[in-house]
């Protein structure tokens, strides 16, 4: 079956760097998406991967290692408004988006 | 950038009734739009997939004729829920996208139903 793992929540200070890891299992891969999501609304794109190694936007980094099933994304100088829900989603030889469960962030003062 | 709306926002309906909500991308022409319905502290679950002039695919366990969609242009899709239960409340999400080769899909802001 097709399964995506990544933790249910993490915790960190404002001003630190955090690192939430995705690992995943699809029949085929083309393509592996990070979205945002705030209580309540809809999710937003964040980042996508299709290569190897790491993609840099701003202060997100998403990094992608096919040979592993594994990507991360790297939140730096974390602020209040990045509590969140992070969400990896990959998407299989079909074309269809595969969504992992997502992972509560919670940033501490 | 793209821009999908959804409406309505919200909206509280008596159990028996319908509701209807539309999706709308606002400046591109969607070939895709996606149906999708996430609970409290749930991630997304897609619901079914529809492509601009043909019958909407479902997902696993989601009934085609309790949840009825309908892509009728490129730029609107609708999701009806008919005869709704309490247990139908649900964030529904819908996004869309230009082409199979998408790189994103984009969101609409979502709908928040209650069955009272």
């Amino acid at each position: 079956g097709q399964n995506i793992d990544q933790p249910t929540e993490m915790t960190a200070t404002e001003g630190a760097i955090v690192q939430i890891n995705c690992t995943y299992q699809t029949s085929g891969f083309n393509g592996l998406f990070w979205y945002q999501q705030h209580a309540g609304e809809a999710p937003t794109f964040l980042s996508y991967n299709v290569l190897d190694g790491l993609e840099e936007k701003g202060r997100f980094s998403s990094f992608l290692s096919r040979s592993k099933g594994y990507s991360y994304l790297l939140l730096k100088e974390l602020q209040m408004k990045d509590s969140a829900s992070y969400l990896c989603a990959v998407r299989d030889s079909n074309y269809q988006l595969i969504w992992g469960a997502g992972t509560k962030l919670i940033i501490k003062p | 950038g793209a821009v999908v709306s959804q409406h309505p926002s919200w909206v509280i309906c008596k159990s028996g009734t319908s509701v209807k909500i539309e999706c709308r991308s606002l400046d591109f022409q969607a070939t895709t739009m996606f149906w999708y319905r996430q609970f409290p502290k749930q991630s997304l679950m897609l619901m079914a997939t529809s492509n601009e002039g043909s019958k909407a695919t479902y997902e696993q366990g989601v009934e085609k004729d309790k949840f009825l969609i309908n892509h009728a242009s490129l730029t609107l899709s609708t999701l009806t829920v008919t005869s709704a239960h309490p247990e139908d409340s649900s964030f529904y999400i819908c996004s869309a996208s230009e082409g199979q080769e998408y790189n994103e899909q984009f969101f609409g802001p979502g709908t928040r139903l209650t069955v009272l």
